[in-house]
């Protein structure tokens, strides 16, 4: 059984701080892991992804991959109120295939 | 341009229905799917298709079915709804090919059932 695990929050951070998102997995399998944001009545859309051990970095965005210990990490720098949304952890297992989805994690970004 | 869109976006029906849900994108990729989001927003995969494989997603009932006229197009068909089904669905496409898969969803279709 292949699980994406994150704290469904509300993760709750004032403006301007850092806003850190976490995800575990079950499975080393996952090729790549994904993260994207929803926002209420919306689709998901991409921010970031990665598929290497260590940090890649979007502007505000970093996501944070650690294979050994199987979990991912999004870090949210600035953080603004047009950030508040819920962010969704993915996990592709075998190309496309089997792409899994983590519960979400509920931010919001205080003014 | 719209990349990945759906119809309807809004779907009211009653129970034993039978009805269908298209999704067309335009961004030339080689694989789409389908998810359902429930009410607590959890995004479960239904189906991913490409041109030479379709695989479902266990727990789906068999009254779900994804059918594919060409590579441009995914449509769900639904029959004899239940009241569960009741839930937002999301259409995606991506270039599984290349490695990485970036989907790209579509607005969404959110169905009630009566």
């Amino acid at each position: 059984q292949k699980e994406v695990e994150q704290n469904s929050g509300p993760l709750s951070v004032p403006e301007g701080a850092i806003a850190s998102l976490n995800c575990t997995y079950s499975d080393r399998g996952s090729q790549s892991f994904f993260w994207y944001r929803q926002y209420s009545g919306k689709s998901p859309e991409l921010i970031m992804f990665i598929y290497s051990n260590g940090d890649k970095e979007d502007g505000r965005f970093t996501a944070q991959l650690n294979k050994a210990s199987q979990y991912v990490s999004l870090l949210i720098r600035d953080s603004q109120p047009s950030d508040s949304a819920t962010y969704l952890c993915a996990g592709d297992y075998n190309y496309g295939q089997n792409f899994v989805f983590g519960p979400g994690t509920r931010l919001s970004v205080l003014p | 341009d719209t990349a990945v869109s759906q119809t309807p976006k809004y779907l009211v029906t009653q129970m034993g229905n039978d009805k269908s849900i298209k999704c067309e994108q335009n961004l030339g990729h080689d694989t789409m799917y389908w998810y359902k989001q429930d009410s607590k927003k959890f995004l479960k995969i239904m189906f991913s298709y490409n041109n030479k494989e379709l695989i479902i997603n266990e727990t789906v009932p068999n009254r779900f079915s994804p059918k594919s006229p060409d590579k441009a197009h995914l449509n769900l068909h639904i029959n004899s709804l239940e009241l569960g089904d009741s839930a937002v669905y999301f259409c995606a496409s991506s270039q599984a090919a290349q490695g990485w898969n970036e989907q790209f969803f579509g607005p969404g279709t959110r169905l009630t059932v009566l």
